[in-house]
């Protein structure tokens, strides 16, 4: 069946650090793929998504490619600030199904 | 716009009793779903309303069922409680017209403990 691999955490990085979060996927066919961010006290929010191979999402500064040939989504930042410490998902869904599978998170830590 | 809110935010219960957890969709969305996460985990899909319907379902017992009212909010209902059932429990709504890649938008959740 599909699933999301992400690379375990926690990460812990100093304030204007580069960052590389891992995410590896398995689906059939031709998913979507996401990256959501848990804040300390506050649901799960949409960060950035890729619809299609090769497609770039981006928000906030973060950034993903959907690379099919690496089966892969994995989520950069050039500079973390302490404020982008959160639990970050990887997530996939294939069209008609609406089911989203998850990763098992990767949380990050930024120190001042 | 009002965000999706679940109630409530925390509750204790024990093995063999049941649950109730509820959803209020935000605003303009008229499909919820409801995901498991575990400790240290990530969200499962347990399963997704639209128009009062069940519409797919995750790989959970036949004892988690749930409800969507015309207003779009649903409740989560899980019968016979285990210990392996603590966890948060997350509503997400969507917008069905958005397409399958629409986003999901995800309440707090309600974190049961089963003793």
């Amino acid at each position: 069946g599909d699933s999301v691999t992400q690379m375990e955490g926690p990460v812990t990085l100093s304030e204007e650090a580069c960052l590389t979060i891992n995410c590896t996927y398995t689906a059939t066919g031709y998913p979507s793929l996401f990256w959501y961010v848990q804040y300390p006290g506050e649901g799960l929010q949409l960060l950035l998504k890729a619809t299609k191979a090769d497609d770039k999402g981006s928000n906030k500064g973060f950034e993903a490619t959907y690379r099919k040939e690496t089966t892969s989504f994995h989520l950069e930042k050039g500079s973390v600030q302490v404020s982008d410490s959160a639990v970050y998902f990887c997530a996939l869904t294939r069209g008609g199904t609406y089911k989203y599978i998850f990763g098992t998170g990767t949380r990050l830590k930024v120190l001042a | 716009e009002t965000g999706v809110t679940q109630s409530p935010t925390h509750l204790i219960k024990t093995r063999g009793q049941q649950v109730t957890l509820r959803c209020s969709s935000q605003s303009g969305h008229n499909t919820v779903s409801w995901y498991q996460q575990a400790l240290g985990q990530g969200p499962q899909f347990i399963f997704q309303y639209y128009r009062e319907e069940e519409n797919g379902r995750g790989n959970f017992p036949p004892r988690f069922s749930g409800l969507q009212f015309p207003n779009y909010s649903s409740e989560l209902n899980v019968n016979a409680l285990e210990l392996d059932d603590s966890a948060l429990y997350l509503c997400a709504s969507s917008q069905r017209t958005s397409g399958p890649t629409g986003e999901l938008f995800f309440g707090e959740g309600s974190r049961l403990t089963v003793l």
